[in-house]
């Protein structure tokens, strides 16, 4: 039961092109939504979050939206540079009780063309 | 540098044996908890450890165990090790719950031959 899904295992773009990732998930008690970047040999980094009462969270070149009622969030990255090529997990949270107990989609790997 | 350090980096044991690998968290972080990370696969909640309490556990088996010490280090320990425990083993150290900027440490490659 995969409760948070990354359908896209991979995307390639274009330096300086936007990239967005998906992902989407299917428990209407998460309530928390994170984004992580892993490079190999390297535990996931931190992006960016977004909490269930907000639709757009913005962080510089990153961006999260949510849709609720579609049970979607998206990571667009404007403009997507060569580093930012690596793995995407979006990562999502039932309650701020819940501590570090976070539920990872499956990662998007990302390659950014020069 | 997230503050979280993890060892062993790699080892390799052979199935039916005992693992231990050790979390050292970020300097005041008192919630640890653990993920196995399978090969293309996201990372999966192991359990969490709370000021030394455990206080959350994912699906897995007994066998695999943990503590949190009083400065807030901790231990993952896998018994009776399977082939499919083969993994990146990764420790994450918050300070208190969700909201809280959550912090990775590099992992331990666990390899069961």
């Amino acid at each position: 039961d995969q409760q948070v899904k990354q359908n896209s295992p991979s995307l390639s773009v274009q330096e300086g092109r936007i990239s967005i990732l998906n992902c989407d998930y299917t428990n209407s008690m998460f309530d928390y939504f994170l984004w992580y970047k892993k490079y190999p040999a390297e535990g996931p980094t931190f992006l960016i979050s977004i909490s269930s009462i907000k639709d757009k969270n913005e962080d510089g070149r990153f961006t999260v939206f949510l849709n609720k009622s579609a049970k979607h969030l998206s990571l667009h990255i404007v403009p997507s540079q060569p580093g930012d090529s690596a793995v995407y997990f979006c990562a999502a949270l039932r309650s701020r009780a819940a501590g570090n107990k976070l539920t990872f989609g499956g990662g998007t790997r990302v390659l950014v063309k020069p | 540098e997230t503050g979280v350090t993890q060892s062993p980096t790699h080892l390799i044991k052979t199935r039916g044996q005992q693992v231990t690998l050790r979390c050292s968290s970020q300097s005041g972080h008192n919630t640890v908890s653990w993920y196995q990370q399978a090969l293309g696969q996201g990372p999966q909640f192991i359990f969490q450890y709370y000021r030394e309490e455990e206080n959350g556990r994912g699906n897995f088996p007994p066998r695999f165990s943990g503590l949190q010490f009083p400065n807030y280090s901790s231990e993952l320990n896998v018994n009776a090790l399977e082939l499919d425990d083969s993994a990146l083993y990764l420790c994450a150290s918050s300070l208190g719950g969700a909201g809280n900027t959550i912090y990775f440490g590099e992992g331990s490659w666990l390899t069961v031959v």
